[in-house]
């Protein structure tokens, strides 16, 4: 079994400021773990993903998440927001060992102010 | 490189009549993944394909919902007949291959409106 919990439904900051999103996941395999992006009426898009290799993971647009298995953590950062980054965002795992079965948090609102 | 394709964008329908959903996966993609996402919820997997073969349709409603993936490219997602619960948005998505390391790109999403 698998499941993620996203610690925040809403989270805003101010442009310029540092960006945390919280995920916490559990998993009986070896994880793997993404944060996808969703803008207003858009598709999903993938951020970043870890697949235990580095676990110090970069994607686009300046984010990038750490692996921390001792916490079952892995959440998502940025040095400073911009107003584009505001948008909802998912946590999601998998398992790395099987067919791609993706379990999605309930997902954070990204609010930016000026 | 042309993304997941989905028509139509927006449907509204009365309930009790049928509706249906197309998407178009990336080129060379083989798995085929059809989600469902309510508002304020993530997506939730209703149906897998490998291929032409469906391999996990555990979560897709039988009882009203059908889907097919013919010649292994292109897929349809049917609900008949629709229910008023059945208001949400209707993702497609593909992937090259099946591992669990595997990125899903997601189309646009199919949102369904049913009065």
């Amino acid at each position: 079994a698998q499941s993620v919990t996203q610690l925040d439904s809403h989270v805003s900051v101010s442009e310029g400021t540092p960006v945390l999103l919280r995920c916490n996941y559990s998993s009986s395999y070896s994880p793997s773990l993404f944060w996808y992006v969703q803008h207003p009426n858009k598709g999903l898009q993938l951020l970043l993903k870890y697949t235990s290799a580095a676990t110090l993971v970069k994607g686009i647009n300046g984010f990038e998440a750490e692996f921390k298995k001792s916490e079952t953590s892995f959440h998502l950062t940025k040095p400073s927001a911009h107003m584009s980054d505001a948008a909802e965002y998912f946590c999601v795992v998998s398992n790395t060992g099987t067919a791609s079965k993706l379990t999605f948090g309930t997902g954070t609102r990204l609010q930016v102010t000026l | 490189e042309a993304g997941v394709v989905q028509s139509p964008r927006y449907k509204i329908i009365e309930k009790k009549q049928p509706v249906a959903f197309w998407c178009n996966p990336i080129s060379g993609h083989n798995t085929l993944y059809w989600y469902l996402q309510n508002l304020g919820q993530g997506p939730e997997l209703l149906i897998r394909y490998e291929n032409e073969e469906a391999v996990d349709d555990s979560q897709l409603p039988k009882d009203r919902f059908s889907a097919e993936r013919l010649k292994g490219v292109d897929s349809t997602l049917k609900i008949q007949p629709a229910e008023l619960g059945d208001s949400a948005v209707y993702l497609c998505a593909s992937s090259p291959g099946t591992g669990g390391f595997e990125t899903q790109y997601f189309g646009p999403g199919t949102r369904l409106l049913v009065l």
